[in-house]
């Protein structure tokens, strides 16, 4: 069965640049969710979709921007990069239909800020 | 507000023996509860989920986890542990209005053989 698309899968970039991470969701899926996972520690809801539109919004700062697209894909953009935002960035989807409590996680793209 | 708290940082057992792995969880109105795992440099698993129903959910890999409402708990079980066991195990907890999850801090599984 498909699953997740997340790419790139590493991502190396140095302090003040900016960085793209993008999600391919489950097709038929509507719904998709970020997380951040820092070193040793557990995931956190950054934002999430609904149809192209932001539906949700956790911990995500001000430097890091995200949308959702007419093809359902979505993309996390983040500048002014810093040491700190070296993690784990999880993608999940879902649907908002009957079996919207069941999110499905992407492999994740590791970034490093150096 | 949903909460899920998982007390132990680290659980070691040796091979062939039961595991448990604590979850206790504070949500308003029903909860939906999840286990995930995860091996080092990889992405979360799914484990298995309450929703509704039997209290004792049977998921992926053996794992069984029991929920227990007076309690609070949903803890994870396995009867008789693997050494490919070993990894990192998270409870999480649905927010009911925005489908997002809540995760715990963590349970770091050390299978021994």
């Amino acid at each position: 069965a498909a699953g997740v698309i997340q790419s790139p899968r590493h991502l190396i970039k140095e302090k003040r640049e900016t960085a793209t991470l993008k999600c391919y969701p489950i097709p038929r899926h509507d719904t998709v969710y970020w997380y951040q996972q820092g070193p040793g520690q557990d995931p956190q809801f950054l934002i999430s979709f609904y149809e192209k539109m932001q539906s949700d919004k956790g911990s995500i700062p001000d430097r890091f921007s995200a949308q959702q697209f007419s093809d359902y894909h979505s993309e996390l953009n983040m500048s002014s990069l810093e040491l700190g935002d070296s993690a784990l960035y999880f993608c999940a989807s879902g649907t908002s239909g009957a079996r919207s409590y069941e999110q499905y996680f992407g492999p994740g793209t590791r970034l490093t800020v150096t | 507000a949903q909460s899920v708290a998982q007390p132990e940082d680290q659980v070691n057992v040796a091979e062939g023996n039961p595991l448990t792995v604590k979850c206790t969880y504070s949500v308003s109105g029903n909860p939906y509860l999840f286990w995930y795992v995860q091996y080092p440099n990889r992405g979360l698993q799914f484990l298995l989920k309450y929703i509704t129903g039997d209290n004792l959910v049977k998921g992926s890999y053996g794992f069984e986890a029991e929920f227990n409402k007076s309690q609070t708990s949903f803890h994870l079980k396995k009867p008789s542990a693997l050494v490919s066991d070993s990894a990192l195990y998270f409870c999480a907890v649905r927010d009911n209005n925005f489908n997002k999850f809540y995760f715990g801090s963590g349970t770091k599984l050390n299978v021994k053989p």
